[in-house]
């Protein structure tokens, strides 16, 4: 069975900082990784997601994720975090496609991003 | 598209009554999920649908739940009855699993139990 952590339950950035929000992941087979985001009283929003190719993933809001297949990771950044940041994000895997059941994505708990003014 | 829509947004019932969350996947789309989420335990599967059809409910908590897919625009998840240790945020997603990968999420319904 697949899983994911994300080692942090809360990250704080000053605003105009770069930001990492990590997550680890544990898969058969080559992962397809997602990141999403949660505004307050909202439901998840689509960041990015890898699925095959070029290691470094391209988002929405200016994110990016670096997939690492050594170091099973696949963290989130941003090189300059913008107060408007500031939300819940989730990583996710699934395996690849194995059968009518591949395509649930098991969660992260979730990181709790802080951009202080 | 309206993406997914889930009614009603907000629900407070007393234990013991029976409650129905709904939800309406993006047209075309041919796989529906229902999570729950807690402060607890996080984002958890309840169900999900190919289809239509039930594919695996492993996370659904115990008998009281229950999902149904009539059709490919509507799907329920009832609670009957309810409990206070159901409160939480009910989100439904749906994804076309031949082109995308990444479900597309409603805004939930936060349902409280007195």
């Amino acid at each position: 069975a697949q899983s994911v952590a994300q080692p942090e339950d809360q990250v704080n950035v000053a605003e105009g900082n770069p930001l990492t929000v990590k997550c680890t992941y544990s898969v058969s087979g080559n992962p397809y990784l997602f990141w999403y985001v949660q505004y307050p009283n909202r439901g998840l929003q689509f960041l990015l997601k890898y699925i095959t190719g070029d290691n470094l993933v391209k988002g929405s809001y200016g994110f990016e994720a670096e997939f690492n297949k050594s170091q099973t990771s696949f963290h989130l950044k941003k090189p300059s975090a913008l107060v408007s940041d500031s939300a819940l994000y989730f990583c996710a895997v699934r395996p690849p496609y194995s059968g009518a059941g591949s395509y649930q994505l098991t969660f992260g708990k979730g990181t709790k991003l802080s951009v202080i003014p | 598209d309206a993406g997914v829509i889930q009614s009603p947004r907000h629900e407070v019932t007393e234990m013991g009554q029976e409650v129905t969350l709904r939800c309406k996947p993006i047209s075309g789309h041919n796989s529906l999920f229902w999570y729950r989420q807690t402060m607890m335990r996080g984002l958890e599967l309840l169900i999900y649908f190919n289809n239509n059809v039930p594919i695996d409910d492993s996370g659904m908590p115990e008998d009281r739940f229950s999902a149904k897919m009539p059709n490919a625009s509507f799907s329920t998840l009832k609670i009957q009855p309810s409990e206070p240790r159901d409160s939480a945020v009910y989100f439904c997603a749906s994804i076309f699993r031949q082109s995308g990968n990444e479900q597309f999420f409603g805004p939930g319904t936060r349902l409280t139990v007195l």
